[in-house]
């Protein structure tokens, strides 16, 4: 069975600081990761996800995150945030077969001015 | 762009009392999943089904919860006798299936249970 671990479930940073959100997973398989974002009263997002080859991925809006497997993790970054950024960010997993989605419980980013 | 519709978008009901949430996945999608969302929680996996039947469901999918697939488009959810505490947002998902493919997600449909 998998699971993931967001270790942080509020993360309050200033306009145009660096950020990092963390993710651990566990699974007994390969799996592929993900990371989602859900704006205030909306649905979710792809941001990026990583399947295989270069462990650092690139996504929408500046995001980016860094697949480790000797640590099993997959942080999110971003060196520079606005306040748009505001949301709640998950990190998710998925077996090879993209059967099942399991989701960590989410960090909301708070943005302040 | 291809998108997950969900309808209605927000659905207020009396305790007991049945209701259906509906979803149109992509088009060319062979798996689809519900979700739930209770305010200020995680994101809980419910169900997946592939072909036309269900592939792996989570302890939150007791008997009072049911999926279908009743035409080629759409998708739904059916809460049989709903309690408060299925006050939730639900969130259906599609995805193509295979290595590597993402899950699609809808706006979700706000269930308030009164």
């Amino acid at each position: 069975a998998q699971s993931v671990t967001q270790l942080d479930s509020q993360v309050p940073v200033f306009e145009e600081a660096p950020v990092e959100l963390r993710c651990n997973y566990s699974s007994s398989v390969s799996v592929y990761l993900f990371w989602y974002v859900q704006y205030p009263n909306q649905g979710l997002q792809l941001l990026l996800k990583y399947l295989s080859g270069s462990t650092l991925v690139k996504g929408i809006n500046g995001f980016e995150a860094e697949f480790n497997k000797s640590q099993t993790s997959f942080h999110l970054r971003k060196p520079s945030v606005h306040i748009s950024d505001t949301a709640e960010y998950f990190c998710a997993v998925s077996d090879r077969y993209g059967q099942n989605f399991v989701f960590g419980p989410g960090t909301r980013l708070s943005v302040l001015p | 762009e291809p998108e997950v519709t969900q309808t209605p978008s927000h659905q207020v009901t009396q305790m007991g009392q049945e209701v259906i949430l509906r979803c149109v996945p992509i088009s060319n999608h062979l798996y689809f999943y519900w979700y739930r969302q209770i305010l200020g929680q995680k994101v809980e996996f419910l169900v997946s089904f592939y072909n036309n039947e269900i592939s792996e469901k989570s302890e939150i999918f007791d008997d009072q919860f049911s999926v279908e697939r009743p035409d080629g488009s759409n998708f739904t959810l059916k809460i049989r006798s709903t309690k408060l505490e299925d006050s939730a947002m639900y969130f259906c998902a599609s995805s193509e299936a295979g290595i590597g493919t993402e899950a699609f997600f809808g706006q979700g449909t706000r269930l308030t249970v009164v």
